[in-house]
């Protein structure tokens, strides 16, 4: 069983600051990574996806890939308190499971004005 | 405009009915996919298809089915015997990548099942 792991938060920022949301993984040959943003009560959309170990800059939001180490992580820097959410860490299955994503529960953020 | 459709946005049904879900894509996506989600829970894979006539059976396929008779459409139904089937359902689809190239998820709206 493949695992994807998160803080569960709650996390909570003053707005203008940096958070950082963390994920770790089990499966060591995963190549796919994926942050989706859900707002409460709606459906979750997908803000980055990193694919190479390293860092991936969007905009305000940059996402960090650490292979050996199992890690993938997301930076909000300037947060706004628009970017209060559930933040779902997800990675892409290999092999007979191609295409499935394992969605880490998620991590609550709230950005306080 | 692309996108995927789910309906209804909410539903309710007495205990020991069953209930089918639907979700439509125009995205041309191959796969396709139901996702479970319960307060304070991440999101778990009921069925997945990746081509029409199809399907797998996720972690938590029992108590449903779904079916897969057009590339656009893959209707879940919950089944009186799913025992607690009050959540709120996600349909996804992708395209059915290489190992060299990566699709991400699309979701729909979400329907929310209440059974009482």
């Amino acid at each position: 069983q493949k695992e994807v792991e998160q803080n569960s938060g709650p996390l909570s920022v003053p707005e203008g600051a940096i958070a950082s949301l963390n994920c770790t993984y089990s499966d060591r040959v995963s190549q796919s990574f994926f942050w989706y943003r859900q707002y409460s009560g709606k459906s979750p959309e997908l803000i980055m996806s990193i694919y190479s170990n390293g860092d991936k800059e969007d905009g305000r939001f940059t996402a960090q890939l650490n292979k050996a180490s199992q890690y993938v992580s997301l930076l909000i820097r300037d947060s706004q308190p628009s970017d209060s959410a559930t933040y779902l860490c997800a990675v892409k299955g290999r092999g007979s499971t191609l295409g499935r994503l394992y969605f880490g529960r998620g991590t609550q953020l709230t950005v306080w004005p | 405009d692309g996108g995927i459709t789910q309906s209804p946005k909410y539903l309710f049904r007495k205990e020991g009915q069953n209930v089918t879900l639907s979700c439509e894509q125009n995205l041309n996506h191959d796969a396709m996919y139901w996702y479970r989600q319960d307060p304070g829970q991440g999101l778990r894979l009921i069925y997945y298809s990746q081509i029409v006539n199809d399907f797998q059976k996720g972690d938590i396929a029992e108590g449903y089915s779904v079916s897969r008779e057009k590339k656009e459409s893959f209707p879940l139904t919950v089944t009186s015997a799913q025992k607690n089937p009050t959540a709120f359902y996600l349909c996804a689809s992708s395209f059915i990548e290489s190992s060299s190239a990566n699709s991400p998820l699309h979701f729909g709206n979400g329907t929310r099942l209440t059974v009482t």
